[in-house]
């Protein structure tokens, strides 16, 4: 079946624009998560969704980011008046959770943004 | 604070040799994961093992646990160019989402 999905595959703006990236998470998988990498480090967690609980936003780093998942499917993060510090790739990944049980996460290709 | 850190940071290794990598975490886990990252892009689920597991193999690849050490290792035996790859830990607490450590950068030399 299809996995995570994620577009553009690849983004350039200028500092000051604002950025929409979309994610298409595994049909049934209940949680996501956005992850951001910069070259050559970890991954950042950013913000995690889960259900119909409210979101863990614990992750982003100052208030022009922001995340929503409609209908307990695709996900977009938005990066306003973004600023070169924002150049990374951002991972999206899902995941099936049931009870208490934890299972891998499944990763999209990325989204490489590059500030200009 | 980050749940999970692998050691060493870099690894480099000849063909045909064994590669090892180590992860350290805090808290109490539900299980703890391994991934794969080659250039950058998404992340591969290697393997998961349970916090009642103490050894599992899949293909070239044995994983421990050591809960009381709070310590897992990743053994690639007969290590091949295409292993070359960021290897990343993860430890999910219970009752919480997890976060990655930086990773091992792993490169396999012909």
């Amino acid at each position: 079946g299809a996995g995570v999905s994620q577009s553009p595959s690849n983004k350039v703006t200028e500092k000051g624009k604002d950025v929409e990236l979309r994610c298409d998470p595994i049909s049934g998988h209940t949680a996501l998560y956005w992850y951001r990498q910069s070259l050559g480090q970890g991954l950042e967690f950013l913000i995690y969704f889960q259900g119909n609980s409210a979101p863990d936003k614990s992750g982003l780093p100052s208030d022009r980011f922001s995340a929503e998942r409609t209908g307990g499917s695709v996900s977009t993060l938005t990066i306003q008046r973004t600023q070169q510090e924002d150049s990374a790739v951002y991972l999206c990944a899902s995941r099936l959770n049931r009870g208490h049980s934890s299972y891998e996460q499944y990763f999209g290709p990325g989204t490489r943004l590059t500030v200009t | 604070s980050q749940q999970g850190e692998e050691d060493p940071q870099a690894l480099s290794i000849q063909e045909g040799e064994n590669a090892t990598m180590n992860c350290s975490y805090k808290t109490s886990i539900n299980n703890l994961q391994w991934y794969r990252q080659n250039s950058g892009r998404g992340l591969v689920h290697l393997i998961l093992i349970r916090s009642n597991e103490r050894e599992k193999h899949s293909g070239r690849l044995r994983v421990t646990l050591d809960t009381s050490k709070k310590s897992s290792s990743l053994l690639i035996t007969a290590s091949r160019a295409a292993d070359t790859a960021s290897y990343f830990c993860a430890a999910p607490p219970y009752g919480q989402n997890f976060v990655f450590g930086p990773g091992t950068r792993l490169s396999v030399l012909p």
